[in-house]
Parts: structure tokens; C-alpha cells; sequence
């Protein structure tokens, strides 16, 4: 049974980063058939999905337009887990941040949202 | 970018009784495949969200049968034959087609 477990302080001062770890037990984070990602959910943006890596033969990563140039997601394959860093971060940022993994349902071959962290609220303020 | 836009936003339900909710999205989501990307989630109260239908139509691992997607191109359906207690959150329809892109979320609660 994969679980992941987020972990991160809950208080970031306006301009500063964001970081997050999502430790990952039941599977491995260089799995060649699921991607890990982190999605963000508050009141005035709903569910917003910020990005993924993944590996397949090498590292890589995808980000979302609304986030790309102050969002890196890394994968630390000593520690299976990965990492959210989201720089300059506004008060706009704060949200309850989740590590996803997606990966195939049953038999299928069409990758899901399966299993969630158990979300971190974040808060920007100074 | 793809908007996917829920009604109603509420959706009070007396238990025992269907309940409906569209989710139309601003491009069709029917893939290459054949398959239409169009994923169901729920969020009840204080957890995660979780899968409920992928592909438009399929019931993930241990949702009931009240439990049904339908739905192609652009127009998709939740239905729920009759709702239980245990059913109150949030539901959400979300396309993977480009890039995750979430409806806003149609709350259900027990009248």
C-alpha cells in the first residue's frame, strides 16, 4: 500500500521559499511508470495542480504556467522522497499543499491522481 | 487553456434520492484513444480528495455502484442513484488531457 507523508513548516514570510517533502513508503520514486506530483488547493484558486517529475531512464520535471521560474520539484532517491520549492512566495500562495502520486488504475493503462498526502496548510504571512 | 466549469454548486440531496452533476469543459476531452479524459473526485470532510471515476465512466477500486460517470466530448454527468449520508463532500471533475485543470466543486450535503 503506497502512503506519503508530507512534511514542512506551516508559517513562510512574504518573499521567501516555500519547501515541502513528501516521503513516499510502498514505492520507490524512480518507478518508471508513475509521476510525482504536487497540487494546491484555497479558497480562490480550487484544486490547482503545480507540477511533476518523473523517471524514466532519466530525471523529469513539468511545471504550470501560473508557477514556472519560482517552482522546482526534486526527487532525492537516498531518502525516497520528493520536494516542493516555491520561491518568492505572496500571500496569493496560501493553501493546503498535497503530494500526489499518479500512477495506473487496476489494469488500465491511464494514469490517475491514486494516492494523497494528508495536506499541508501553508500560510504567507510576515 | 481548458476550463471546466460544475453546476450546481450546492447540491442539497434528501437521502435516498438521486442526485445529478454536470461538468462541461471549454475543449472536447476525447482523446485519440477513443477514451474521454475526464476524472471524478470527491473530497469528504477533513480528507484528501480520492478518485471515484476515471475515463469518463469507469468506478475506481471500492466505489459503490450507486456510484455512475457518463459523459463524452465536452458534456460529463456524476450520478449518484441514491445517496447515502456517508456521500457529503465535495466532488470535483478534473481533465488530464492538458494540464490537470479542476472544476470548482459541487457540494453535496444531506438535507
Amino acid at each position: 500500500q503506497v502512503q506519503l507523508q508530507q512534511s514542512g513548516p506551516g508559517l513562510v514570510k512574504p518573499s521567501q521559499t516555500l519547501s515541502l517533502t513528501c516521503d513516499i513508503s510502498g514505492d520507490s520514486v524512480s518507478s518508471n511508470s508513475v509521476t510525482w506530483n504536487w497540487i494546491r488547493q484555497s479558497p480562490s484558486r480550487g484544486l490547482e495542480w503545480l507540477g511533476r517529475t518523473w523517471y524514466r531512464s532519466k530525471w523529469y520535471d513539468e511545471y504550470a504556467v501560473s508557477v514556472k521560474g519560482r517552482i522546482t520539484i526534486k526527487p532525492d532517491t537516498s531518502k525516497n522522497q520528493f520536494s516542493l520549492q516555491l520561491s518568492s512566495v505572496t500571500p496569493e500562495d496560501t493553501a493546503v499543499y498535497y503530494c500526489v502520486r499518479a500512477g495506473y488504475h487496476d489494469s488500465s493503462d491511464y494514469r490517475v491522481f491514486g494516492y494523497w498526502g494528508q495536506g499541508t496548510l501553508v500560510t504567507v504571512s510576515s | 487553456d481548458i476550463v471546466m466549469t460544475q453546476s450546481p454548486l450546492s447540491l442539497p440531496v434528501t437521502p435516498g434520492e438521486p442526485a445529478s452533476i454536470s461538468c462541461r469543459s471549454s475543449q472536447s476531452l476525447l482523446h485519440s484513444t477513443g477514451y474521454n479524459y475526464l476524472d471524478w473526485y470527491v473530497q469528504k470532510p477533513g480528507q484528501s480528495p480520492q478518485l471515484l471515476i476515471y475515463l469518463g465512466s469507469n468506478r475506481a477500486s471500492g466505489v459503490p455502484d450507486r456510484f455512475s460517470g457518463s459523459g463524452s466530448g465536452t458534456d460529463f454527468t456524476l450520478k449518484i442513484s441514491r445517496v447515502e449520508a456517508e456521500d457529503v463532500g465535495v466532488y470535483y471533475c478534473m481533465e488530464p488531457l492538458q494540464k490537470y485543470t479542476f472544476g470548482q466543486g459541487t457540494r453535496l450535503e444531506i438535507k
